[in-house]
């Protein structure tokens, strides 16, 4: 079965630091693929980024980065110069790619992360 | 190019009613699946539909059922609505690598 941890329902940062995020997974598939989602206080689940199993390089986006270390199952989000507007539930998700990518996600509990002026 | 698209926002309905929920995924997504949320969890996933058929099924009871239409978008139905049923209903539409969400619509059972 697959299952997805974040251990740290909360998270606080000073604006303009960096902040890491820890999710680390289970799964027996050998190809799969892991999310990042935010959510704000609205509601919406706004993807972040995304990293394949079997991709090499982390992946970035903006800000953001992922820091997969694939031997550990772990998947944790990296924000860097930390913003206001990124105070927000983070989700870590993963879909098994087995069936061409239409699995559904599997989700974590979610870290609450506050961003301090 | 909209995103994927919830109606509507915001519903409250009395325990005992139906429900329908509609979603409208992003252009050139042909895969829809929905998901629950209640208050201080992570999305929970009811079913996914593809070409028109319904083609995997989370844990929930046959009182959510679901249906997509010929362009791709879907609909969510629940009855006999419980108060447990108070929750974040998420749409997504999926395409190879990618998963986008809607807005959601917040379902409130009194």
């Amino acid at each position: 079965a697959q299952k997805i941890t974040q251990t740290q329902p909360g998270m606080f940062v000073q604006e303009k630091e960096a902040v890491t995020l820890d999710c680390t997974y289970d799964t027996s598939d050998q190809s799969y693929g892991l999310f990042w989602y935010k959510q704000p206080s609205s509601g919406e689940m706004i993807f972040l980024i995304y990293q394949g199993s079997y991709d090499e390089q982390n992946a970035t986006e903006g800000r953001y980065s992922l820091n997969f270390q694939k031997a550990r199952k772990s998947a944790n989000l990296v924000i860097s110069a930390s913003q206001l507007g990124d105070s927000a539930m983070y989700f870590c998700a993963m879909r098994g790619e087995f069936s061409g990518g239409y699995n559904k996600l599997i989700f974590g509990a979610g870290t609450r992360l506050a961003v301090h002026p | 190019d909209a995103g994927v698209t919830q109606s509507p926002t915001h519903l409250i309905k009395t325990r005992g009613q139906q429900v329908t929920l509609r979603c409208s995924p992003k252009s050139g997504h042909d895969t829809v699946s929905w998901y629950q949320q209640a208050l201080g969890q992570g999305p929970q996933f009811i079913f996914q539909y593809y070409e028109e058929e319904e083609r995997q099924r989370g844990n929930f009871p046959d009182r959510f059922s679901g249906h997509q239409f010929p362009n791709y978008s879907s609909e969510l139905n629940v009855n006999a609505l419980l108060l447990g049923d108070s929750a974040l209903y998420l749409c997504a539409s999926s395409w190879d690598t990618e998963a986008f969400f809607g807005q959601g619509t917040r379902l409130t059972v009194v």
